[in-house]
């Protein structure tokens, strides 16, 4: 089955640049989408097909998208960015699978 | 603007079924695909499966053995049973909607399932 790994949490420091990972075999090759869950909450789409943006999503948002990684980037981080992050990808044998989410505090 | 609302107990007992019904506004069930996705306690999103126009199915494979999702289209709902479940299928589910190379840009707002005696 195909997995996607992505670090367990990471710190940004407050207008700083954070970058999320997603990793996974030939990932590059697969379209990957980002969601973004606060406590609480439904998980919100930020990033479709690797850099797209939703609208309504702020530019801050992000995406790449090559070999073995996906990333997601956040720019000029705020609080209110505080969430979990999650990659999610699709498989031909495994189907949809996410990441095991990132969460990510901002310093 | 596209709205969806889980329902259905929250409590289940443990080797029983969980059923959850998602209603849908805004949109025709008809159109794109329709997924539920949970989130376990502490733990990360994990996707049940969905079912597409057609009325079509696809499952995560380690759940594909209990699990069946239908569909309603004359009262816009679809629906996700879980059988044989067990404390490890306590969670928040959610339906969404799933436009595949799009991602899932609608979900519902969650309901908490717990299995219990």
């Amino acid at each position: 089955s195909y997995e996607v790994t992505q670090p367990l949490s990471m710190s940004v420091a407050l207008g700083q640049t954070a970058n999320i990972t997603c990793g996974g075999n030939d990932i590059g090759t697969k379209n990957v989408h980002w969601y973004q869950q606060k406590p609480g909450q439904a998980p919100i789409l930020i990033l479709y097909r690797d850099y797209n943006r939703p609208s309504g999503i702020p530019e801050r948002f992000s995406g790449s998208n090559s070999g073995n990684t996906a990333t997601l980037t956040l720019s000029r981080a705020r609080p209110g960015d505080e969430a979990d992050y999650y990659c999610q990808v699709w498989d031909t044998y495994t189907n949809w699978v996410f990441g095991g989410g990132t969460r990510l505090t901002v310093l | 603007q596209v709205q969806l609302q889980e329902s259905g107990p929250g409590l289940v007992k443990p080797s029983e079924t969980l059923s959850l019904t998602c209603t849908v506004s805004g949109d025709s069930i008809t159109n794109f695909h329709w997924s539920w996705i949970r989130k376990p306690p502490g733990k990360g999103l994990e996707w049940i499966g969905y079912i597409y126009h057609s009325g079509g199915t696809i499952y995560n494979a380690s759940l594909k053995s209990r699990v069946t999702i239908s569909m309603d289209t004359s009262r816009n709902k679809f629906f996700l049973n879980l059988t044989s479940v067990t404390a490890a299928d306590t969670a928040v589910y959610y339906c969404a909607r799933d436009k595949g190379d799009f991602g899932a840009d609608y979900w519902g707002r969650g309901t908490l399932v717990t299995v219990s005696s």
